[in-house]
């Protein structure tokens, strides 16, 4: 159960577009389309942005997107804004448990 | 409306025990994959167990044998019993449904603070 391995922080201007890392192993993102991420602002719960690698839930923009390329997932930002100034995380299915991402706090510059 | 309400957390000594609730409402526990994750001060989110809706539960290594997950449908509330607690099992304790299985949980409570401290 070691956690997926994400970039510590990345930052981008407003308006650029952002990729968040999310590197697994076969045992986990590569053998699963089961991942999700997660933004979260300080002092709050998480909030689920992206499930099954690139399905939105309902309320959630657009400008939120994901994929996956074997054991690596990514999130991208696009049309970057300042509320979007948080901590992501990505997490995947694997075998009847749930592993989370290191996270990432992007910084809206 | 979907809403999940943690209590139970609090001060407690290593080699202490404690029992965290979460109710739950606008949907039926015993339906969903329910889910506790938890958050050390100034650190990321780490999974600690799942019951599924048949009952089946699942536990992360750091706290297997020692905590253990259940529900009460007629009260439609979640618990997590902790026993011989550590120092590093200091966290925030969220609930979390998980509607499908797929280990993405979509509903999420207001966490509950868990200091294990002598």
């Amino acid at each position: 159960q070691s956690a997926l391995t994400q970039p510590a922080s990345v930052s981008g201007s407003p308006g650029q577009s952002i990729t968040i890392s999310c590197t697994g192993t076969s045992s986990d993102v590569g053998s699963y389309n089961y991942v999700s991420w997660y933004q979260q602002h300080p002092g709050k719960a998480p909030k689920l942005m992206i499930y099954e690698v690139s399905n939105r839930p309902s309320g959630v923009s657009n400008r939120f997107s994901g994929s996956k390329s074997g054991n690596t997932a990514s999130l991208t930002i696009s049309g970057l804004q300042a509320e979007d100034e948080a901590d992501y995380y990505c997490s995947s299915y694997t075998s009847s448990t749930t592993v989370f991402g290191t996270g990432t706090k992007v910084t809206v510059l | 409306e979907v809403q999940l309400v943690e209590s139970g957390g609090g001060l407690v000594q290593p080699g202490g025990s404690l029992r965290l609730s979460c109710a739950a409402s606008g949907f039926t526990v015993n339906s969903n994959y329910m889910n506790w994750v938890r958050q050390a001060p100034g650190k990321g989110l780490e999974w600690v167990s799942v019951i599924y809706s048949g009952s089946s539960t699942y536990y992360a290594d750091s706290v297997k044998g020692r905590f253990t997950i259940s529900r009460d449908n007629s009260k439609n509330t979640l618990y997590l019993q902790m026993n011989s607690l550590r120092a590093e099992d200091t966290a925030v304790y969220y609930c979390a449904r998980d509607p499908f299985g797929a280990s993405s949980f979509d509903y999420w409570g207001q966490g509950t603070l868990v200091t294990v401290s002598s």
